[in-house]
């Protein structure tokens, strides 16, 4: 299995410009995850999906920030308009129980 | 909300020297699960603990789970530079699949 795959690995854009991370997951993994690493805060969960459904975007710090998982093996993550204090690392994970898996990230840089 | 406290932020070990990385709850843990994080990667999955004093152990990494399922501390044996990287501990929220919660994590870093 290829494990969770993200992309882009790195994004450099503009302050206003439109974001949209990528995730694919485990296949046959029920359960997905976006997260976002910083130093200052670490490493924070922004929504999870189950069976594509969204159950919590709590953590989905405005509206700017959206997420969608229009089926079991694509999900995507888009900011827009960014702005620079979204610079961060943005994980994807999935899972079948409790044990998450992780992508290797998305180095996010907003200029 | 469940937070997670680790200790020490950052550590700098002599190569072959032991050491403890610690990480408290604010509330009962219902699983409590160890991650490494090499740098510019993602997070891998070291070992989960469920039940209250269980230990477990893979190669020279030992996690253990306090009796009151409050804390758990991971130790490492004879340190190598493979040992380099983030160590973040992650709790469940009572047992359903909604994601883990994670504390900030311990950069370690070895010493040749």
């Amino acid at each position: 299995d290829a494990g969770v795959i993200q992309s882009p690995r790195h994004e450099v854009t503009e302050m206003g410009q439109e974001v949209t991370l990528r995730c694919k997951p485990i296949s046959g993994h029920n359960s997905l995850f976006w997260y976002r690493q910083t130093m200052m805060r670490g490493l924070e969960l922004l929504i999870y999906f189950n069976n594509n459904v969204p159950i919590d975007d709590s953590g989905m710090p405005e509206d700017r920030f959206s997420a969608k998982m229009p089926n079991a093996s694509f999900s995507t993550l888009k900011i827009q308009p960014s702005e620079p204090r979204d610079s961060a690392v943005y994980f994807c994970a999935s899972s079948r129980g409790e044990k998450l898996f992780f992508g290797s990230g998305t180095q996010l840089s907003v200029l | 909300s469940q937070e997670l406290e680790q200790s020490p932020q950052s550590l700098i070990v002599q190569e072959g020297k032991n050491l403890t990385i610690n990480c408290t709850s604010s509330k009962t843990l219902y699983g409590l699960y160890w991650y490494k994080q090499k740098y510019g990667e993602g997070l891998i999955f070291l070992m989960m603990l469920q039940k209250g004093g269980e230990e477990k152990s893979h190669e020279k990494i030992t996690a253990k789970l306090d009796e009151k399922k409050q804390q758990s501390s991971l130790h490492i044996t004879a340190s190598q530079p493979s040992h380099a990287g983030i160590y973040l501990c992650g709790a469940a929220s009572g047992g359903g699949a909604d994601g883990l919660t994670f504390g900030k994590g311990t950069h370690l870093i070895i010493q040749p």
